[in-house]
């Protein structure tokens, strides 16, 4: 069955420095989320891509973080310069705009970010 | 903007028992999606239960049902026959059906409720 991919699963930084996070969503899944959620919580959106086009960034601190999905297929996430506050699990997640699964999120395992 | 509360930081159940987790939610519009999402540990989050808000019918998934109260904003997922494998964080979560606006498709999630099974 496919799933989405994500990587690195861990990563530790010193505030600061910069971090950058990959996310690979379902084959032909049009719609692709980064989500953050901090321990205890539940995720809330950081960005919304449908195709390489950003639907919604409301939530994304942009002066330290930047998004892309250049050909509309994977996408990265990126933190410069991290800050201790940015410590969470940040999740990607896709679905498809048509079909019986279009209004169903299919999660990929997260990247577990540790700030110094 | 919609919020989803949870009002249950942690619950525990016996193995084969029934338990039921609560959510409450807040919006202004008439049609949506409700969902519970089950977080096991170091896993990845999977879709447990699916309801839309136009049909009255609770859905149900094996062992696991929905109640849901429209006029009330209120969505519990039952779990019957409970098993070790249901040891979980799930959330409530809401996603708005509205097409034309920007949160078209963002989930909208509860503060979670840890389950704990006990065999």
């Amino acid at each position: 069955e496919a799933e989405v991919a994500q990587s690195p699963r861990y990563k530790i930084t010193e505030k600061s420095q910069a971090v950058a996070f990959w996310c690979d969503p379902i084959s032909g899944h049009a719609t692709l989320y980064w989500y953050r959620q901090i321990l205890g919580q539940g995720p809330e959106l950081l960005v919304q891509f449908q195709d390489e086009s950003v639907v919604d960034d409301s939530q994304l601190p942009k002066d330290r973080f930047s998004a892309e999905r250049l050909k509309g297929v994977d996408s990265t996430l990126k933190i410069q310069p991290a800050e201790l506050g940015d410590s969470a699990m940040y999740l990607c997640a896709s679905s498809p705009t048509s079909g019986s699964k279009n209004n169903e999120q299919f999660f990929g395992p997260g990247t577990r970010l540790t700030v110094l | 903007a919609q919020t989803v509360t949870q009002s249950q930081p942690e619950m525990s159940v016996q193995e084969a028992e029934t338990v039921t987790l609560s959510c409450t939610y807040d919006t202004s519009e008439s049609d949506y999606y409700l969902f519970w999402y089950k977080q096991p540990p170091s896993r990845q989050m999977i879709l447990v239960i699916r309801q839309e808000a136009y049909k009255q019918q609770n859905a149900t998934e094996n062992r696991f049902s929905v109640n849901f109260q429209k006029a009330a904003k209120s969505f519990s997922l039952k779990i019957s026959d409970s098993q070790l494998g249901d040891a979980a964080m799930y959330f409530c979560a809401y996603r708005t059906l509205n097409a034309g606006g920007t949160s078209y498709g963002k989930l909208t999630f509860g503060q979670g409720t840890i389950l704990t099974v006990h065999p």
